[in-house]
């Protein structure tokens, strides 16, 4: 299995450029989240899926949107780029929340905002 | 508003010496708390995860405690070796079907062991 890939591993974007972070998993995850890190600060939920055809908001979505069309892929867009999006981003995959499932992260999109 | 902290923030130590790194939380009730590793420039591994019932939990080198009663959790490194270089975060996680399932993530600690 691959795991969690995401692409592309780092991109560089002009402020009201957009672009869409793609994120796939083979481990038949039902829940999908994406994340994004900036330095020194812990992980923020932006958006996530408990199955394909379902997505919601997460902490930090504004600026972002996301689709769930099929089980395997969960790409994350931005319409308009702003200095403010330039993180790290983490999409993660899980089968079933809680209990001594855990949450498999992918290798992380960087993005800088020019 | 729940909340994660972890402490200290950054932290040195030399190879082959011992490490405790702590995390308090306020989320209540809770599923289970995780501990992450994350190199730089890499995404979260996850090192050990705990249901509210355990209090210790083992992954070789890696030790986590967990007091619910005090809500404090701490990760104990054993004869730290180079590679144990990283970020560790701890994270909580909400009861299953709980708050749309959002986990609530701690700062981390950055660890440097030198040589």
């Amino acid at each position: 299995n691959a795991g969690v890939t995401q692409t592309p591993k780092f991109r560089i974007l002009k402020i009201g450029q957009s672009m869409t972070l793609q994120c796939t998993q083979d481990m038949n995850h039902n829940y999908m989240y994406w994340y994004r890190q900036d330095p020194g600060m812990g992980l923020k939920l932006i958006y996530y899926s408990v199955g394909a055809g379902i997505t919601d908001k997460g902490e930090v979505p504004n600026g972002y949107n996301v689709s769930r069309s099929t089980t395997e892929d969960f790409p994350l867009r931005l319409e308009l780029a702003a200095p403010s999006q330039t993180s790290v981003y983490f999409c993660a995959g899980e089968t079933t929340p809680g209990g001594q499932e855990t949450q498999y992260f992918g290798p992380g999109t960087r993005l800088l905002v020019l | 508003k729940n909340q994660v902290e972890q402490s200290p923030q950054s932290l040195i130590i030399l190879e082959g010496k011992n490490c405790t790194l702590q995390c308090n939380y306020t989320v209540s009730p809770f599923s289970n708390l995780r501990w992450y590793k994350q190199d730089t420039g890499r995404g979260p591994v996850s090192l050990t995860i705990m249901t509210f019932s355990e209090n210790t939990k083992s992954n070789g080198r890696y030790t986590a405690t967990l007091d619910a009663d005090t809500k404090q959790s701490s990760l104990h490194i054993t004869a730290s070796q180079l590679s144990d270089s990283a970020s560790y975060i701890c994270v909580v996680s909400p009861p299953r079907g709980g708050a749309g399932n959002m986990l609530t993530f701690g700062g981390g600690t950055r660890l440097m062991v030198k040589p």
